[in-house]
């Protein structure tokens, strides 16, 4: 599984934006590019993903580059609940691999 | 959203004994379910593949013997850690898909911490 590369930790303020980077210079033309997150003692939450074109739903969007070697999760407008560890990761295969995720603070 | 439930939710035991935990999604069919466990501070490890009706693909480094995994049903999955030791003490979390990754639907479960003394 082609490896991604994320900062260990941002923070960031509560009503502001946030931009979460992702660096996956070795993505293979079909791999999806998929973005969890988790809470503290929890499972990971689906938050978005990608191929191709930029995404976005009711949680975040993806920003993907032109490249496909990276790509950004946007926050819109953080809140204390967005706090967790978010985690990037290709999916190449019918499985997905974790690598170690960027946690994200939001100061009141 | 589709539900994932594990149960159960901690567990203690002494070493030497076995640990089943089982993995339901409860409002879809799973033709897929996935095991990871999670050390503390450390992302999620996946452990398996595990297909309803046929032997789970075990991630290399991964004791088959040790951590046995039966998916019997399309809603059901059960990881057995087997003569289980401390270094075994870890968040286990279970994932099962709707469809393929590729449609974004997988789903994960509670998690399942296991205290082995």
């Amino acid at each position: 599984d082609a490896k991604t590369t994320q900062p260990n930790s941002m923070e960031s303020n509560e009503e502001e934006p946030v931009h979460l980077p992702c660096n996956h210079s070795t993505i293979s033309g079909t791999d999806y590019i998929h973005w969890y997150r988790q809470l503290p003692s929890q499972g990971p939450e689906y938050v978005i993903h990608g191929l191709t074109s930029n995404v976005n739903n009711r949680m975040a969007s993806l920003a993907i580059a032109e490249d496909r070697k990276s790509s950004t999760l946007i926050l819109h407008r953080a809140t204390l609940r967005d706090a967790a560890v978010y985690y990037c990761i290709l999916q190449g295969a019918q499985k997905l691999v974790f690598g170690q995720g960027t946690r994200l603070t939001i100061n009141p | 959203g589709a539900v994932v439930s594990q149960h159960p939710s901690r567990v203690i035991c002494k070493s030497g004994t076995s640990v089943k935990i089982e993995c339901r999604s409860l409002d879809f069919q799973a033709t897929t379910m996935f095991w990871y466990r999670q050390f503390p501070k450390q992302s999620l490890m996946l452990m398996a593949t595990s297909n309803e009706g046929s032997k789970a693909t075990y991630e290399q480094g991964v004791e088959k013997d040790k951590f046995l995994i039966n998916h019997a049903s399309l809603t059901l999955s059960t990881l057995t850690v087997t003569s289980a030791h401390p270094e075994d003490s870890s968040f286990y979390i279970c994932s099962a898909s709707r469809g393929p990754l590729n449609t974004g639907e997988l789903f994960f479960g509670e998690g399942s911490r296991l205290t082995v003394l």
